[in-house]
């Protein structure tokens, strides 16, 4: 299986920050990896697919970038609405899998 | 709109057994992947499986391999996830969820229903 270990396990941040959470997976996996978010009490939401794409409707502060081994998600300006935890996951080999899960709060 | 509807909330005892739904309506039910995935209390998500309702091709995550069994009836849009014998491990979340793209089998999970609360307690 593919591991996928996300960076840091929580986060606390101010309002308007630039906030960065880092996703690493156990082999090459070029560009297959989407982020999701995951609002509490609420079903997760696709948040960036093939690792740096938005999906329709997601504000444009959010940013995914990376390959291979290395990805990242960016909030430009981070806004109260953005707490949740954010999970990556890859579909470069079965079965898919998904980081731990980063837990991102407002200071 | 595009949709996945889940079944309500369980409380079970150990060994009995159960099948939770997971009703897709607003696209084409049978064009599309849909996953399980689990969540346990307060931990992070985990891909079970996933089948192809127009064909029911099924493909397994080995950790849950023999545990679970994934099916689906095209002809009412609805997924299945069962379980045969429960154990209090099986105590979770359960989310179904629509596969787009096809790199391997789905690429990402872009619809997911509201989630299934399972609870197995003696």
């Amino acid at each position: 299986d593919i591991q996928m270990t996300q960076s840091p396990s929580s986060l606390s941040a101010s309002v308007g920050d630039r906030v960065t959470i880092t996703c690493q997976a156990s082999r090459d996996i070029s560009n297959y990896l989407n982020w999701y978010q995951q609002k509490p009490g609420r079903a997760p939401k696709l948040l960036i697919y093939d690792a740096y794409n938005l999906e329709t409707g997601v504000p444009s502060r959010f940013s995914g970038g990376g390959s291979g081994t290395d990805f990242t998600v960016t909030i430009s300006s981070l806004q109260p609405e953005d707490v949740a935890t954010y999970y990556c996951q890859q579909y470069g080999n079965l079965p898919l899998t998904f980081g731990q899960g980063t837990r991102l709060e407002i200071k | 709109e595009v949709q996945l509807v889940q079944s309500g909330a369980e409380v079970k005892k150990p060994g009995e057994s159960l099948r939770i739904s997971c009703e897709g309506s607003g696209y084409s039910f049978t064009t599309y992947w849909i996953g399980w995935v689990r969540q346990m209390p307060g931990k992070g998500l985990e891909w079970m499986g996933i089948i192809y309702p127009g064909d029911s091709d099924t493909r397994y995550n080995p950790s849950f391999q023999g545990q679970v069994t994934i099916s689906a009836d095209k002809s009412i849009s609805t997924a299945y996830l069962q379980w045969s014998s429960l154990k209090a491990s099986d105590t979770a979340m359960y989310y179904c969820a629509r596969g787009v793209g096809a790199t391997v089998v789905t690429d990402a999970f872009d619809i997911w229903g509201q989630g299934t609360m399972v609870i197995v307690s003696s």
